[in-house]
């Protein structure tokens, strides 16, 4: 049973314009977000956080949605580059800093010129 | 800018052989992960340390795979014996205190077994 669900496996799109990532959890006690960034042959690397007691939060041209009544949330990109072009993990956790991250399936970005 | 270390980066091994990852994470990170991911999924997690101790290794296949941080600071993950489906990237974490930001990634080691 997954917890942490991005059900778009791919995603295409022109460069300078929005990127929108989704994912959707299951397991209400979540409270903490992240999204991490992948690029072949590294290891994920952190992107941007949301704790739970958020609706938004911003850095630079990456902007997290939370939706907490539809556990769901959302990261833009904007504008997209060629350099975005990677796999994005959605991942999740509770019980405080602890925890460990569930992370969903990914998601692969393409940003064509 | 620190980083965790991993090796090896490759390793083909055949089938029933036994073979073993190391990781050196950032130091001063109490809390360390070892995480599989096969291939079009996303990381699994196998086994959590803080500092020597094992605090979950509930999905750790503990009738082939071994993991052990014994001075807290760098760990081995051992798989004996290798089967098929253990091909994957096996990726180690660490995580400073209190802080899931800082949680970091190695560039994992890419298992193939023939």
């Amino acid at each position: 049973d997954q917890q942490v669900k991005q059900n778009s496996p791919s995603l295409s799109v022109q460069e300078g314009r929005i990127s929108i990532l989704n994912c959707d959890y299951t397991n209400s006690m979540f409270d903490y977000f992240l999204w991490y960034k992948k690029y072949p042959a590294e290891g994920p690397t952190f992107l941007i956080s949301i704790s739970s007691i958020k609706d938004k939060n911003e850095d630079g041209r990456f902007t997290v949605f939370l939706n907490k009544s539809a556990k769901h949330l959302s990261l833009h990109i904007v504008p997209s580059q060629p350099g975005d072009s990677a796999v994005y993990f959605c991942a999740a956790s509770w019980g405080g800093s602890q925890g460990n991250l569930i992370f969903g399936k990914g998601t692969k970005l393409s940003v064509k010129p | 800018e620190a980083e965790v270390a991993q090796s090896p980066r490759y390793k083909i091994t055949e089938k029933s052989q036994a073979v073993a990852f190391w990781c050196d994470p950032i130091s001063g990170h109490a809390t360390l992960y070892w995480y599989r991911q096969i291939l079009g999924q996303g990381p699994e997690l196998l086994v959590q340390f803080q500092d020597e101790s094992v605090v979950d290794d509930s999905q750790l296949p503990k009738d082939r795979f071994s993991a052990e941080r014994l001075k807290g600071v760098d760990s081995t993950l051992k798989i004996q014996p290798a089967e098929l489906g253990d091909s994957a990237m096996y990726l180690c974490a660490s995580k400073p205190p209190g802080d899931f930001d800082g949680y970091t990634f190695g560039s994992g080691t890419r298992l193939t077994v023939v």
